[in-house]
């Protein structure tokens, strides 16, 4: 079954609105979640770790003010789009890194959000 | 720099057994991972790789020459499901996931 879930899958915003989007590891304790974006047919973008109790670490060219990221327990992780603008429409994905037993440390992926700035 | 080579795209049969490769060039190495990316979905992990040779895990294997710097994903008894997009990501120094954009598989009856 998950073991990342995502909140919500879907939106559609306004220009100039903040939108935040949930990502919860279920049963499983995750001092790293991952936050990806992802252009239609393109990579997985890494734009930050996450780690639990301390300040997020953004990749090169992702803004910190734009997209606030807090990891207030181990396992919940919360990215929001400040001042939405429709640029930032996006597949939004989260990951939380896992060790389930007789297995390496792995990335394991939420649904991901759809978001849709208007 | 960092790189990952895989197809963009290929197409198989139903039934039939397909072989994606994959070459990368990462500033250190700490294993390999595949993930299956089906349309408007967020990646699932399939498998991990960190010594050489091939990992068998059902219908899909997934091999790793380090030396070579290639691995492969090999798909047997194809079915419709597994038309997706497949990443192969190596983890590098850093435990960071390098992505590359995957290869789109489609699968005919």
């Amino acid at each position: 079954g998950a073991v990342v879930s995502q909140h919500p899958s879907r939106v559609i915003c306004k220009s100039g609105t903040s939108v935040k989007i949930e990502c919860r590891s279920l049963d499983f304790q995750a001092t790293t979640m991952f936050w990806y974006r992802q252009f239609p047919k393109k990579s997985l973008m890494l734009m930050a770790t996450s780690n639990e109790g301390s300040k997020a670490t953004y990749e090169q060219g992702v803004e910190k003010d734009k997209f606030l990221i807090n990891h207030a327990s181990l396992t919940l992780s919360t990215l929001t789009v400040t001042s939405a603008h429709p640029e930032d429409s996006s597949f939004y994905i989260c990951s939380a890194k896992i060790l389930l037993a007789g297995e390496v440390d792995t990335q394991y992926f939420g649904p991901g959000t759809r978001l849709t700035v208007l | 720099g960092q790189n990952i080579d895989q197809p963009t795209e290929m197409t198989a049969t139903e039934g039939a057994i397909v072989q994606i490769n994959c070459t990368y060039q990462t500033s250190g190495f700490n294993g390999l991972f595949w993930y299956q990316q089906h349309a408007g979905e967020a990646p699932t992990f399939l498998s991990y790789n960190v010594l050489d040779g091939l990992e068998e895990k059902g219908r899909f294997s997934s091999f790793l020459s380090r030396s070579k710097g290639y691995s492969y994903l090999l798909l047997k008894e194809l079915q419709m499901k597994d038309s997706a997009s497949y990443l192969c990501a190596p983890m590098d120094s850093n435990y960071q996931l390098i992505w590359g954009a995957g290869t789109k598989l489609i699968i005919k009856p």
